[in-house]
């Protein structure tokens, strides 16, 4: 199973919105609604930013949003800040016994 | 707070064998997933396999299969990623992380355990 394809890096302004894209197969993102997505810190830990596609955790500020259409999946963060610079995973339920993560992206704040 | 709290740093040498370990608590161990997942240096995460602590029910990714052993010891609410031999290629930093479901985001992850394997 590969890792679903992200772009290597995106950037954007303070107060900008940027998206992330995610793109798999019918057989993972476009199949199920289980995709989710990380932030990581350099040297951190990956922090859950979105789950089931769209839904947001607890503490995890309404600029962060998720949809999907077809087999992409995409990540939005508007009203971009400082502090959302790090690198955003998505990861989805690939039917069976399987998950995967895609290759990851890194968000540059201008 | 819900946390999980993997073992510290490890340095071995190739072919040595290693078993790290992570601690859950504050709660219901037995009823999340724990999966483990994989970074070596400067790259993407990469999903190794999943156990269900109140069954030992255990799903690796064929990436992983034969190369790694999950295991867990629901009495002291503690998950554990083993190696027999080691190799350079086993140089990674190694997440633990929980889930409701199998197929479910992982909510709470633990800080990580740097493996090196240098001769």
């Amino acid at each position: 199973q590969s890792a679903l394809t992200q772009p290597r890096s995106v950037s954007g302004s303070p107060g900008q919105s940027v998206t992330i894209s995610c793109t798999g197969t019918s057989s993972d993102v476009g199949g199920y609604n289980y995709v989710s997505w990380y932030q990581q810190h350099p040297g951190k830990a990956p922090k859950l930013m979105i789950y089931d596609v769209s839904k947001r955790p607890s503490g995890v500020p309404d600029r962060f949003s998720g949809s999907k259409s077809g087999n992409t999946a995409s990540l939005t963060i508007s009203g971009l800040q400082a502090e959302d610079e790090a690198d955003y995973y998505c990861y989805s339920y690939a039917g069976g016994y399987i998950l995967i993560f895609g290759g990851g992206t890194k968000l540059t704040v201008l | 707070e819900v946390q999980l709290v993997q073992s510290g740093a490890e340095v071995k040498k190739p072919g040595e064998s290693l078993k790290i370990s992570c601690k859950g608590f504050r709660y219901s161990f037995t009823s999340y997933w724990i999966g483990w997942v994989r970074q070596m240096p400067g790259k993407g995460l990469e999903w190794m396999g999943i156990i269900y602590p109140g069954d030992s029910n255990t799903k690796y990714s064929p990436s992983f299969q034969g190369h790694v052993t999950i295991s867990a010891d629901k009495s002291i609410s503690t998950a554990y990623l083993q190696w027999s031999s080691l190799k350079a290629s086993d140089t990674a930093i190694y997440y633990c992380a929980r889930s409701g479901n199998f197929q479910d985001a992982f909510d709470v992850w633990g800080q990580g355990t740097m493996v090196t394997v240098s001769s």
